[in-house]
C-alpha cells in the first residue's frame, strides 16, 4: 500500500528567508510524486510534480521539491519566502498503473513578515 | 472558467436527509475523481471513473453512497441518510489519461458538507 508521511503540522519561516516542507513516501515501484497547496476554504492547486528525469523539479509560484529515492523523500523548497505563501501543502503519490493518489495530512506554512 | 466546478459550495443539513453534489470536470478530461477531506487532515479517496465507468471505490464508499458519471461527462456524488460523520468537504478531481499531462489531477473548489 502507498503512503505519504508529512512530519510536521507547522512551518515556520521568516518572509525572506527559505523554507522547506519535508515528504517522505512508500509505494511499489516507481512513484509520481505530487505537491499541491491550499488556501482557506478552497480545493487545493497543483504545484509541482516528479514522474521521470530530474531529480529536481520546477513548479509553479518559485516553488521546487528535490526528489531523493535512497532517503524515498519530496522535499518541497523555495528559496525565499513571501507572507502570501501562508497556506496549507500536501504532499501526494501514486504508485504506477491506475492506482488514485494519496495525499499526506498536510503542513501549514506561516511565513511571518 | 475552464477549471473544474463543484456545485452546490456549501450544504447545510439535517440528519437523515439526502444530498446531492455535481461535478463538471475540465471539459477534455476523461478521468473524474471523488475525495473527502475533513478539518486537519488530507483529501481521501472515494472513487474515481473514467469515461462513464466506476473503475474504482475506497472501502470509505458506504452503501449510503452513490456516484454516477452517466454520460462520462459530469458526475454526482450522493449521500443518502447522511450522519452527522459526513460533514466534510467534497472534492471533485478530473485528469486525462494518458499523455505528458496524464498524471496530473486538478481539483474544484469543493463541496462544504455540514449535517446538523
Amino acid at each position: 500500500a502507498q503512503s505519504v508521511a508529512q512530519p510536521e503540522d507547522q512551518v515556520n519561516v521568516a518572509e525572506g528567508n527559505p523554507l522547506t516542507v519535508k515528504c517522505t513516501y512508500s509505494v511499489s515501484g516507481n512513484p509520481y510524486l505530487f505537491w499541491y497547496v491550499q488556501y482557506p476554504n478552497r480545493g487545493l492547486q497543483f504545484l509541482l510534480k516528479y514522474i521521470t528525469g530530474d531529480n529536481l523539479v520546477k513548479g509553479s509560484y518559485g516553488f521546487e521539491a528535490e526528489f531523493n529515492k535512497s532517503q524515498t523523500s519530496f522535499h518541497l523548497k523555495k528559496p525565499s519566502a513571501l507572507v502570501s505563501d501562508s497556506a496549507l501543502y500536501f504532499c501526494a503519490v501514486r504508485g504506477s498503473g491506475n492506482t488514485p493518489l494519496v495525499f499526506g495530512k498536510g503542513t501549514r506554512l506561516s511565513v511571518i513578515a | 472558467d475552464t477549471g473544474v466546478s463543484q456545485d452546490p459550495r456549501h450544504k447545510i443539513t439535517k440528519r437523515g436527509q439526502n444530498v446531492t453534489f455535481r461535478c463538471d470536470p475540465i471539459s477534455e478530461h476523461n478521468r473524474l475523481y471523488w475525495y473527502r477531506q475533513t478539518l486537519g487532515q488530507g483529501p481521501e479517496f472515494l472513487t474515481y471513473f473514467q469515461n462513464e465507468a466506476q473503475l474504482e471505490k475506497s472501502r470509505l464508499l458506504s452503501d449510503r453512497f452513490s456516484a454516477e458519471r452517466p454520460k462520462g461527462s459530469f458526475s454526482t456524488l450522493e449521500i443518502q441518510r447522511t450522519e452527522q460523520g459526513d460533514s466534510a468537504m467534497y472534492l471533485c478531481a478530473s485528469s486525462l489519461a494518458g499523455g505528458p499531462n496524464g498524471n496530473t489531477i486538478y481539483f474544484g473548489e469543493g463541496s462544504w458538507l455540514t449535517v446538523v
